[in-house]
């Protein structure tokens, strides 16, 4: 069974540069597609990117601009970079991969993101 | 504001039958699949239901799904306690070429 568990700093000044990982334990990050989704508190979910070790990498067109997500297979690990962070992004980062087509079936436990000076 | 929609809130008593909706797009829930997830304050989303109408093992036969169009929606019968939650619908957008989430309805058992 596939596990997931992110990884982040906590507390992200605004302006600065956001950066998550999300260890893969069950199964490689060449299979499947990989998923970042985030949650401010209070409110629902939101897609980020989606990643495929096969090249396609695609982007929440309100964020595109600021994030980048990629995958590092020697370490079956995959990392999600966010931009000139502010309030606005403060959130439940989680990561979440598509076992099965159709649905994103394995996600991680989460992890909070603050975004304050 | 999410292209998929959800009723921010419903209620029901215990026992009662109440039903969620999650209404959309041709290029969102009238192309593809929808999926539901039951979510508890501090966790991660829990997948409840799957392409539309199928549950995962584990998910008790009390909650149920379907789809209509460019709607689908989520039944829950017996309504007990531990259902109070907050529940998401999801499916993949060909627009967006990418995942959309229904801005999620808050459930409240009385």
């Amino acid at each position: 069974q596939v596990q997931l568990r992110e990884s982040g700093p906590g507390l992200v000044k605004p302006s600065e540069t956001l950066s998550l990982t999300c260890a893969v334990s069950g199964d490689s990050i060449k299979n499947y597609y990989w998923s970042w989704i985030r949650q401010p508190p209070g409110k629902g979910l939101e897609w980020i990117a989606s990643f495929s070790y096969s090249g396609s990498t695609t982007y929440n067109p309100s964020l595109k601009s600021r994030v980048t997500m990629s995958g590092d297979t020697s370490k079956n690990l995959l990392s999600l970079e966010v931009t000139s962070v502010t309030a606005a992004d403060t959130a439940v980062y989680y990561c979440a991969t598509e076992v099965s087509a159709g649905r994103l079936d394995y996600w991680g436990q989460g992890v909070l993101v603050a975004v304050s000076s | 504001q999410s292209a998929v929609t959800q009723t921010p809130s419903a209620s029901g008593t215990p026992g009662q039958r109440v039903t969620l909706s999650c209404s959309g797009s041709t290029s969102n829930i009238g192309s593809n699949t929808v999926n539901w997830y039951q979510q508890f304050p501090g966790t991660a989303p829990r997948l409840l239901i799957y392409a539309n109408d199928q549950r995962p093992s584990g998910v008790p036969d009390r909650f149920s799904g379907s789809k209509s169009d460019t709607s689908a929606s989520l039944a829950i019968s017996g309504l007990q306690s531990e259902d109070e939650a907050d529940y998401f619908c999801l499916t993949w957008d060909d627009s967006l070429n990418g995942w959309v989430f229904g801005g999620g309805t808050k459930l409240t058992v009385l």
